[in-house]
């Protein structure tokens, strides 16, 4: 299994411009989420899904949208980017099935830099 | 309201001692995940323990023990007989279950460095 794939790595914008990040999981997955990492502020959830066609709002969702589509999938799109939003973006999955004990799994994160 | 709070931006051990990680945690729900993750300058974010609301006794993985305090509502993480390799960020998260979203909170995290 792959696990949690992002791509891309590294991505620097133009303040205005849009983008989708991509993630993917083989884990057969139901729940989803995308967090932001910023210094001293820890990973802040931006949206997150509980399964195909089921998706809402996490602590940050202001200039991002989302969608899924499938399982596997669970694209990020920033509409017109600012620099504020410059953040190391993380995409995560885990059983949905209720169980507490059910840790997420980490993709490697992309860096993104809006000038 | 769901918070996590980890109180120690950054801790020293020295090499071959043990170090406690603080986290406390807020939530009204009776069941709930507590987990600890490691994120080494790599960037990759690893799953290091679990413990249940309403397990007994304290986990432990390896040199991983979790210092389980419900009353406190406290969940500090244990590292024995501290490497090298030790030294990243650790993060404490909460998984509460009253929610649809099986969401994950996490604390700011806290910087160990191992000094050899």
């Amino acid at each position: 299994n792959a696990g949690v794939t992002q791509t891309p790595k590294f991505q620097v914008l133009k303040t205005g411009q849009s983008m989708t990040l991509q993630c993917a999981q083989d884990m057969n997955h139901e729940y989803m989420s995308w967090y932001r990492q910023d210094p001293g502020m820890g990973l802040r959830l931006i949206h997150y899904s509980v399964g195909a066609g089921i998706t809402d709002q996490g602590e940050v969702p202001n200039g991002y949208n989302v969608s899924r589509s499938t399982t596997e999938d669970f694209p990020l799109r920033l509409l017109s980017a600012a620099p504020s939003q410059t953040s190391v973006y993380f995409c995560a999955s885990s059983h949905g099935d209720g169980r507490i004990k059910n840790e997420q799994f980490f993709g490697p994160g992309t860096r993104l830099t809006v000038l | 309201a769901q918070k996590i709070t980890q109180t120690q931006p950054g801790m020293f051990v020295q090499e071959k001692e043990a170090v406690t990680l603080d986290c406390t945690y807020d939530t009204s729900d009776p069941s709930y995940g507590l987990f600890w993750y490691k994120q080494p300058s790599s960037g990759e974010m690893i799953f290091l323990i679990y413990q249940g609301s309403y397990d007994q006794q304290n986990a432990t993985e390896g040199r991983y023990s979790l210092n389980f305090q419900k009353a406190r509502k406290s969940a500090n993480l244990v590292i024995s007989a501290s490497q090298l390799g030790d030294s990243a960020m650790y993060f404490c998260a909460m998984r509460p279950t009253g929610n649809t979203g099986n969401q994950f909170y996490f604390g700011t995290g806290t910087s160990l460095t191992v000094i050899p």
